[in-house]
């Protein structure tokens, strides 16, 4: 049973770090195919890829979010670390980490989801 | 970038109906191309993968087609707990995007 389920505060302040943390489990991240992603979604907006890394310690970011994106993976914990710097009022969302498989040497799908965690960006 | 664009923004529909949304890529993006389902308050649902491949115990209304730039995802008879916002997700290279969304609503 593949469970994720992401951690973080629930509020920052404009300029600082925003860290975020996806615990999962019921798959192993050092399994060929197997990578985890972040998605995010202000209110009442549509979904925002924001970065993936993969088994083989790959990532992939957002290439507006990039430089302020920083992902990280402890695979004998099952976590993946999102984090980003500089944040601002437009950050606030939801924030989605998900299972991504890779299906083929170029196809992913996002399978499973967590339940999100809202952060707001406010002084 | 890839953008991807999704019509119509929304719709209206009744119980039965037939429904295609369409999703546009700004470039090709071969068949690399998801469908999710999202309704208020929860994570998106996967519905259909590489274009066209149904998902695991998603109904056989849904479909989807389509390859390059152009694709839709088609409910062949819409049914109560269809009504939702549906996503185009591409995963073609190492940025990827969704399209802005398209919501179906009780006509």
């Amino acid at each position: 049973q593949v469970t994720l389920r992401e951690s973080g505060p629930a509020l920052v302040k404009p300029t600082q770090t925003l860290t975020l943390t996806c615990t999962f489990s019921g798959f192993s991240l050092s399994t060929s195919g197997m990578c985890v992603s972040w998605i995010r979604q202000a209110p009442g907006k549509a979904l925002e890829w924001l970065a993936l890394i993969d088994w083989d310690d790959d990532k992939f970011f957002s290439t507006s979010l990039e430089t302020r994106l920083t992902i990280s993976k402890d695979t004998s914990k099952n976590q993946v670390v999102l984090t980003m710097t500089n944040v601002d009022p437009v950050d606030t969302a939801t924030y989605y980490c998900a299972r991504t498989y890779a299906y083929d040497t170029t196809g992913y799908y996002d399978d499973y989801w967590g339940q999100g965690t809202q952060v707001t960006v406010s002084a | 970038d890839i953008q991807m664009t999704q019509s119509p923004s929304s719709l209206s529909a009744s119980v039965g109906d037939r429904v295609t949304i369409t999703c546009r890529a700004s470039q090709s993006i071969n068949t690399n191309l998801n469908w999710y389902q999202q309704k208020p308050g929860k994570p998106p649902k996967l519905l259909i993968y590489g274009s066209s491949t149904l998902q695991s115990g998603v109904p056989s209304r849904f479909s989807g087609g389509g390859s390059g730039t152009g694709f839709t995802l088609a409910i062949s008879s819409l049914q109560p707990d269809d009504f939702a916002t549906y996503y185009c997700q591409q995963t073609y290279g190492t940025h990827w995007t969704f399209g802005q969304g398209t919501k179906v609503e009780v006509k």
